[in-house]
């Protein structure tokens, strides 16, 4: 069975620093990764995906996410953080290949919280 | 709007009541999913349809929930005899099959049992 683990539950950053969110998985067979984002009282929107191909993948807003097989991992991170990326973090997997792949499995978010 | 939207989005009712809630996915997306997400959790899968077909269903769904998609479009998904632990944030996603399975998720409908 698939699972995820979101190391950090909170990460506190000030305006304009590096942010890393840690993810890491647990899967038997090949995987599609995510990282959503959701503001307060919304539902979630799709930061980046990596399907396959290469392993730095580069999303909205200035995110991007590299995945690391040998580690089974695959951190999130932006160079430079502003206020309105205060927000839940959340990881996910979905086990198998185009047209098997289903349902995602979620980490139990990462809560990036911006100060100036 | 052509996004995935769900209603009510927020219900309140009292212990025992039976709920029902909507989702009308992305039109041309022929799967829809349900999740339930709890304070401070993230998302738990429920159960997803593939057009009208339902193809999967998590243990977290007892006997009381049921989900439907009738026409492979909108689904709803039914509480019935609504419990305290039942609170949560109701969400449902679409996607379209062979696109790297790319959820979209709508709002939510908040739940609230008294």
């Amino acid at each position: 069975a698939q699972s995820v683990t979101q190391l950090d539950s909170q990460v506190p950053v000030f305006e304009e620093a590096p942010v890393e969110l840690r993810c890491n998985y647990s899967s038997s067979v090949s995987v599609y990764l995510f990282w959503y984002v959701q503001y307060p009282n919304q539902g979630l929107q799709l930061l980046l995906k990596y399907l396959s191909g290469s392993t730095l993948v580069k999303g909205i807003n200035g995110f991007e996410a590299e995945f690391n097989k040998s580690q089974t991992s695959f951190h999130l991170r932006k160079p430079s953080v502003h206020i309105s990326d205060t927000a839940e973090y959340f990881c996910a997997v979905s086990e198998g290949q185009t047209g098997t792949a289903s349902k995602l499995t979620f980490g139990t978010g990462t809560r990036l919280q911006v100060t100036l | 709007d052509t996004g995935v939207s769900q209603n009510p989005r927020h219900k309140i009712t009292k212990r025992g009541q039976n709920v029902t809630f909507r989702c009308d996915p992305i039109s041309e997306h022929n799967r829809l999913y349900w999740y339930r997400q709890t304070l401070g959790q993230g998302p738990e899968f429920l159960t997803y349809f593939q057009n009208e077909a339902q193809l999967e269903k998590s243990r977290l769904l007892s006997d009381r929930f049921s989900a439907e998609r009738p026409k492979g479009s909108f689904s709803t998904l039914e509480i019935q005899r609504t419990e305290q632990g039942d609170s949560a944030m109701y969400l449902c996603a679409s996607s379209l099959v062979g696109r790297g399975n790319e959820q979209f998720f709508g709002p939510g409908t908040r739940l609230t049992v008294l």
